[in-house]
């Protein structure tokens, strides 16, 4: 039973527009948010992430918006640019249970030149 | 420059073959964990350590130990490998600050033959 979810699994978008990451999730109880990005033989770097409390964070291009009463959350990157390109995921942080993440399963974007 | 470095980057075995696989971080973190990934499955969380000499199971601890001798290593080791423990394994560390983002490493390929 997954807990927190990407249903994209791919996304492609031109250069200069807008992407629009998507994940739900199912626990009430998380605390904390975060979105990783990740490229082909390399490990997950950490980009933004959220606390429950809030409903937006800001950081340069890219911006997370938190809607707690769907349990849903969605990255906006703007403008998207091609080094974009990558695998995003989804974690959420149950702070009181010993720092374990909950990860979604990824969504690959592509940003078209 | 802050870091977690995990070798070998690669690495191919046969069946029964004890190995280690060495996870190092030079942030003076607390919690380090590690995980693997496999397609369809995302990124599971097999041990962590939330300081030295503390650790503790994850979602798939079956077939592997570790152990936090000091702060800035955590070592997983396979005592006896099989072909369903090939897989994609990160290291990560955090400080153990609510929120905090976890630092992975660049992975280790591993194929169990």
């Amino acid at each position: 039973d997954q807990q927190v979810k990407q249903n994209s699994p791919s996304l492609s978008v031109q250069e200069g527009r807008i992407s629009i990451l998507n994940c739900d999730y199912t626990n009430s109880m998380f605390d904390y948010f975060l979105w990783y990005k990740k490229y082909p033989a390399e490990g997950p770097t950490f980009l933004i992430s959220i606390s429950s409390i809030k409903d937006k964070n800001e950081d340069g291009r890219f911006t997370v918006f938190l809607n707690k009463s769907a349990k849903h959350l969605s990255l906006h990157i703007v403008p998207s640019q091609p080094g974009d390109s990558a695998v995003y995921f989804c974690a959420a942080d149950n702070a009181g249970n010993n720092r374990k993440l909950i990860w979604g399963l990824g969504t690959s974007l592509a940003v078209n030149p | 420059e802050a870091q977690v470095t995990q070798n070998p980057r690669y690495l191919i075995t046969v069946t029964g073959k004890k190995l280690t696989v060495t996870c190092s971080q030079n942030m003076n973190h607390e919690y380090m964990s590690w995980y693997r990934q496999d397609p369809g499955l995302g990124l599971r969380q097999i041990y962590y350590s939330m300081n030295v000499e503390v650790t503790d199971k994850g979602d798939v601890p079956e077939g592997y130990k570790v152990s936090r001798k000091e702060k800035r290593n955590f070592p997983l080791i396979l005592e006896s490998p099989s072909p369903n423990q090939t897989s994609l394994y990160f290291c990560a560390s955090s400080s153990r600050v609510e929120g905090s983002p976890l630092h992975f490493g660049n992975g280790t390929r591993l194929t169990v033959t």
